[in-house]
């Protein structure tokens, strides 16, 4: 079964700030790897999709990076703002998608 | 991207009941949907995936018989929680893809409280 792994659990960095956030997966044969952003109590919101075949995607302040081989995942989110603030979690796609435990970040002002 | 539409957002139900939450997909073909179930402050645990047309395969540790999950069509998919209980009260969500690229699109939500 698919494992997957974010660290760190939790992050506090003060705005403006560069930070990356990393995802590991036990099982190299995926489809897709997405990244999500989740606010409290609210549902999730896509940041970014890499196919298996792609090694980055970026939108705006966000670039994430895949190495299948080596079963990471990498978001980088540069010039954190206070809005940024959030859960951010990692799936994989395989037959079924698994998240890992999600990154909590807090961006001061 | 695509719409997924999950509905209630939100429902109260008293124990014992049953309670039905559906997942639409508005403008695409959902060949498989995920149902996940989520407690506060933990990550999404996936529930079950389906496949339009079979049944639903379960993970380990989640009682299909309590939990039914309907994918008759390719745009419908409904999961049924029966005889609920307070300790079924979660966030619930589900995620619908078509063919292609098998990117995930997510519905809202549904946050249920059993009292």
């Amino acid at each position: 079964k698919q494992e997957v792994t974010q660290i760190p659990a939790a992050l506090s960095v003060p705005e403006g700030e560069n930070l990356v956030l990393n995802c590991s997966f036990t099982d190299s044969a995926i489809y897709n790897l997405q990244w999500f952003r989740q606010d409290p109590g609210k549902g999730l919101t896509s940041l970014l999709l890499i196919q298996s075949s792609q090694r980055e995607q970026t939108s705006g302040r966000l670039n994430a990076s895949l190495d299948k081989s080596s079963g990471r995942s990498t978001l980088y989110i540069a010039a954190s703002q206070p809005g940024d603030s959030a859960t951010y979690l990692c799936a994989v796609r395989v037959n079924d998608m698994r998240f890992g435990a999600g990154t909590r970040l807090t961006v001061k002002p | 991207g695509a719409v997924v539409s999950q509905h209630p957002s939100r429902v109260i139900c008293k124990s014992g009941t049953s309670v039905k939450i559906e997942c639409r997909s508005l403008d695409f073909q959902a060949t498989t949907m995920f149902w996940y179930r989520q407690f506060p402050k933990q990550s999404l645990m996936l529930m079950a995936t389906s496949n339009e047309g079979s049944k639903a395969t379960y993970e380990q540790g989640v009682e299909k018989d309590k939990f039914l999950i309907n994918h008759a069509s390719l745009t419908l998919s409904t999961l049924t929680v029966t005889s609920a209980h307070p300790e079924d009260s979660s966030f619930y969500i589900c995620s619908a893809s078509g063919t292609g690229d098998l990117e995930a699109f997510f519905g809202q939500g549904t946050r249920l409280t059993v009292v």
